[in-house]
């Protein structure tokens, strides 16, 4: 089955503890995204990655590091997580061409205590 | 900078109902590319429609379609006999033709009452 897979499903952390998001995507898709989706605000974009080895910042990238050393793994890494980054977050991908639209992970649920 | 806008925080409507979610955005680009997504309670972000900003027919997919007005920059997603499986927060979003960054207004919240 074409999908994207996200883990962990739920995290609870306590402040300045590093975690990583891990995403990983079974298309062979060239285009992945994380975004970070809060009340009122939509969806909005962390980091993308247009392919291996390339990544760049979205509109809210403060806090946060990806890297893309494969084609279908991109994980999301905090490095000293802060209660600001309390979020649900989801990972995307698409194949070359945005008509596409894209296709999202079942979310991750970060709660920063 | 390209904004979506959502002016409807909730909506409901009885279920076999039509119901019009409405969706404005602004930008200085002329190719582009529209989307409507679901997300139920399972959190599952779903693309209901997509809209090419070059073609003037409206998108249709089953009970959903859309009402397209790009001089007015408005993209709304009409609802045909709604069911109770159609409750679900939707998002319209945007993205450039030569671009990566999908913009999403701050969604809708629809339910469907029995």
């Amino acid at each position: 089955e074409a999908q994207v897979t996200q883990n962990p499903r739920y995290l609870i952390t306590v402040t300045g503890k590093k975690l990583t998001v891990t995403c990983s995507q079974n298309m062979n898709h060239e285009y992945m995204s994380w975004y970070r989706q809060d009340p009122g605000l939509g969806l909005r974009q962390i980091y993308y990655s247009m392919n291996v080895e390339v990544t760049d910042k979205g509109d809210v990238p403060e806090g946060y590091k990806v890297s893309r050393k494969e084609k279908r793994n991109f994980p999301l890494i905090l490095e000293s997580p802060s209660p600001n980054q309390t979020s649900l977050y989801f990972c995307a991908s698409t194949p070359g061409g945005f008509n596409y639209g894209y296709t999202f992970g079942s979310g991750t649920r970060l709660t920063v205590v | 900078a390209q904004t979506v806008t959502q002016s409807q925080p909730e909506m409901s409507v009885q279920e076999a109902e039509t119901v019009t979610l409405s969706c404005t955005y602004d930008t200085s680009e002329n190719n582009y590319y529209l989307f409507w997504y679901k997300q139920p309670p399972s959190r599952q972000m779903i693309l209901v429609i997509r809209q090419e900003a070059y073609k003037q027919q409206n998108a249709t997919e089953n009970r959903f379609s859309v009402n397209f007005q790009k001089a007015a920059k408005s993209f709304s997603l009409k609802i045909s006999d709604s069911q109770l499986g159609d409750t679900a927060m939707y998002f319209c979003a945007f993205i450039p033709y030569n671009n990566n960054d999908m913009r999403f207004g701050a969604g809708t919240r629809l339910t469907v009452k029995p």
